[in-house]
């Protein structure tokens, strides 16, 4: 049973705009989420997380919103570069399983 | 970075032959994962372990089989590899419910 959903298997953005990925959840125990980022050839590495008790949480470039009521979590990237070019990944941080994973394609 | 070492990095085998990846840690952490990475379907969760001798299942099992007799070495076993089994498989381990570090990945490829 899939805990966590990423819809959309791909984006694509214009260097120095705003990336927008989504998440969205079933189970409403999670302590937190996390975010994990994953460039081809190399394993995943964490990138940012949000505790269950926020609705936000903000590391430069890089903020996560949580929306508890629609069990829904966003990762907002402003502004975009090229090197941001990777597959994200979301993931409770008590259950292990992770999303489909988004690909995020920055184009120059 | 967390010290993990994945080996082989890449492996081709048969159908039918056994194969065993293995992951070495050097954080004494205390949970180790296998995952493998296939397209569409994002990491999932194979096998995990919550300490030596503890393991688990992890939602597509079948197939595999893992030991952990050290706190450091975690083995992925397929005892009959089938073309199915072609992926990229990645270890990670955590010193509790927090977040994962990850190892560079096995290329695993089933003829």
């Amino acid at each position: 049973d899939q805990q966590v959903k990423q819809n959309s298997p791909s984006l694509s953005v214009q260097e120095g705009r705003i990336s927008i990925l989504n998440c969205d959840y079933t189970n409403s125990m999670f302590d937190y989420f996390l975010w994990y980022k994953k460039y081809p050839a190399e394993g995943p590495t964490f990138l940012i997380s949000i505790s269950s008790i926020k609705d936000k949480n903000e590391d430069g470039r890089f903020t996560v919103f949580l929306n508890k009521s629609a069990k829904h979590l966003s990762l907002h990237i402003v502004p975009s570069q090229p090197g941001d070019s990777a597959v994200y990944f979301c993931a409770p941080n008590n259950d292990m399983r992770f999303g489909a994973g988004t690909r995020l394609t920055v184009k120059p | 970075d967390a010290g993990i070492t994945q080996s082989p990095r890449h492996k081709v085998t048969e159908t039918g032959t056994p194969v065993t990846l293995r992951c070495h840690q050097t954080e004494n952490h205390r949970y180790m994962y296998w995952y493998r990475q296939d397209p569409g379907h994002g990491l999932r969760l194979i096998h995990y372990s919550y300490g030596v001798k503890d393991t688990d299942k992890g939602e597509v099992s079948d197939g595999y089989s893992v030991s952990r007799s050290k706190t450091e070495d975690f083995l992925l076993t397929l005892e009959s590899a089938t073309s199915s089994q072609t992926s990229v498989y990645f270890c990670a381990i955590s010193p509790g419910t927090e977040k994962l570090f990850f190892g560079s990945g096995t290329q695993l490829s089933v003829l």
